[in-house]
């Protein structure tokens, strides 16, 4: 069975601390992506790789990093957390080219204070 | 560039009525588009994608989705709702060709079944 973990389900942090979001895919997909998820604004992307220590931009990178120094894990940090960070990340695999399927990952409910 | 819109952030239904989730897209060549769903505290899963084989197309659960590109649209309909399907709905699409093709999700829909 498929699956795409992330580290953590709820995580709490203040404002200006750095934060690592974690993802784990294990079907040796080649693409790994990280959304934004907030009411009324649908799922936003954040970056996305392709391959290993390969990075693109999404719509909205800015206040975020990412790193995939292994196929099965691509990271999302935030150097300096700010409050407008609040929201659900999800992250999610996919193997080869579109119309492939994504899959999703549980998502991380992240609440900046 | 791709889009897709929404019409409808709720709707609400009798269980055993039919379920009509409105998506138009705009596209300037045709795309693959999705219908993807997300239970309560749980990440998106695939219900079903149109890749031109055919356009109107099955999903799981019971839903099924018609690609209409006179109209640019592609709704998902269930003939019958269920309590179990009360959750929100996206609706995205995709260009054809290249890994690096994102996709864009709507704004989504929360389906809502009253008994």
């Amino acid at each position: 069975d498929v699956k795409v973990t992330q580290s953590s389900r709820y995580l709490v942090k203040r404002t200006g601390e750095k934060v690592f979001l974690e993802c784990v895919q294990d079907m040796d997909h080649e693409n790994m992506f990280w959304y934004r998820q907030d009411p009324g604004l649908g799922l936003r992307l954040i970056y996305f790789s392709y391959d290993v220590k390969m990075k693109e931009k999404g719509d909205i990178p800015e206040g975020y990093s990412v790193s995939r120094e292994k196929k099965e894990r691509f990271s999302l940090i935030l150097e300096s957390a700010s409050t407008n960070q609040t929201s659900m990340y999800l992250c999610a695999s996919r193997a080869g080219s579109p119309p492939g399927e994504q899959f999703f990952g549980p998502g991380t409910r992240l609440t900046v204070l | 560039a791709q889009s897709v819109t929404q019409l409808g952030s709720h709707v609400s239904v009798s269980e055993g009525a039919l379920v009509l989730l409105r998506c138009n897209y705009s596209s300037s060549v045709p795309p693959y588009l999705f219908w993807y769903v997300q239970y309560p505290n749980q990440g998106l899963q695939l219900l079903l994608k149109y890749t031109s084989a055919a356009t109107l197309v099955k999903g799981i659960n019971g839903f099924e989705a018609e690609f209409k590109k006179s109209e640019t649209s592609f709704h998902l309909t269930k003939p019958s709702a269920h309590m179990s399907d009360a959750a929100e709905y996206f609706c995205a699409v995709t260009a054809r060709g290249g890994a690096t093709n994102k996709l864009i999700f709507g704004t989504g829909t929360l389906l809502a079944v009253q008994p």
